[in-house]
């Protein structure tokens, strides 16, 4: 079992759908969860970051976090062909990066 | 947001050379630095870990004496692949955080490296 897993995808999101992102980790020590965008053939960029249960909104994004059942999620809200990219989950506690959903988002 | 240069961003080698690739936090002082690989269509794969004034700890599987990692300073860390080969050739992406806990624990990247040995 991998110690954080990402459903690949792809997932297909029409223009101004919801993507709906998760991320479940095995440590229940983590602290600290990361979401990173990665377009194709370019490094990561920091999309968020969580610590603490509940949600964190930041523009369209919103992380959710929920200890108790170890996972973390992403929602792109109003999502556009740009937000195409694959989306990595990152858990900190011992370092650990999800392999990654690819999200397409269709006009 | 925090920088982190990376560079050369594309290198191409001949087989048997040796190539060094310099990571470097531009506004901020790195304790840790990482270092990763990752080959077209598949994920991150951690090599190593370094921090400041200290030996690299490397992942299983990576040969310490095949990619050094030197991290002679806060906001410098270099990834030397010595010897490269054909199967060498991928994508090498540094990053950097600025601390161990809380907050800090965020990791920038940077552009990453493309190379190719001949």
């Amino acid at each position: 079992q991998k110690e954080v897993e990402q459903n690949s995808g792809p997932l297909s999101v029409p223009e101004g759908a919801i993507a709906s992102l998760n991320c479940t980790y095995s440590d229940r020590g983590s602290q600290s969860f990361f979401w990173y965008r990665q377009y194709s053939g370019k490094s990561p960029e920091l999309i968020m970051f969580i610590y603490s249960n509940g949600d964190k909104e930041d523009g369209r994004f919103t992380a959710q976090l929920n200890k108790a059942s170890q996972y973390v999620s992403l929602l792109i809200r109003d999502s556009q062909p740009s937000d195409s990219a694959t989306y990595l989950c990152a858990v900190w506690g011992k370092l650990q990066f999800g392999a990654g959903t690819q999200v397409v988002v269709t006009p | 947001g925090a920088v982190v240069s990376q560079h050369p961003s594309w290198v191409i080698c001949k087989s048997g050379t040796s190539v060094k690739i310099e990571c470097r936090s531009l506004d901020f002082q790195a304790t840790t630095m990482f270092w990763y690989r990752q080959f077209p269509k598949q994920s991150l794969m951690l090599m190593a870990t370094s921090n400041e004034g200290s030996k690299a700890t490397y992942e299983q599987g990576v040969e310490k004496d095949k990619f050094l990692i030197n991290h002679a300073s806060l906001t410098l860390s270099t990834l030397t692949v010595t010897s490269a080969h054909p199967e060498d050739s991928s994508f090498y992406i540094c990053s950097a955080s600025p601390g161990t806990s809380g907050v800090k624990n965020i990791q920038y990247f940077g552009a990453g490296t493309r190379l190719s040995v001949l």
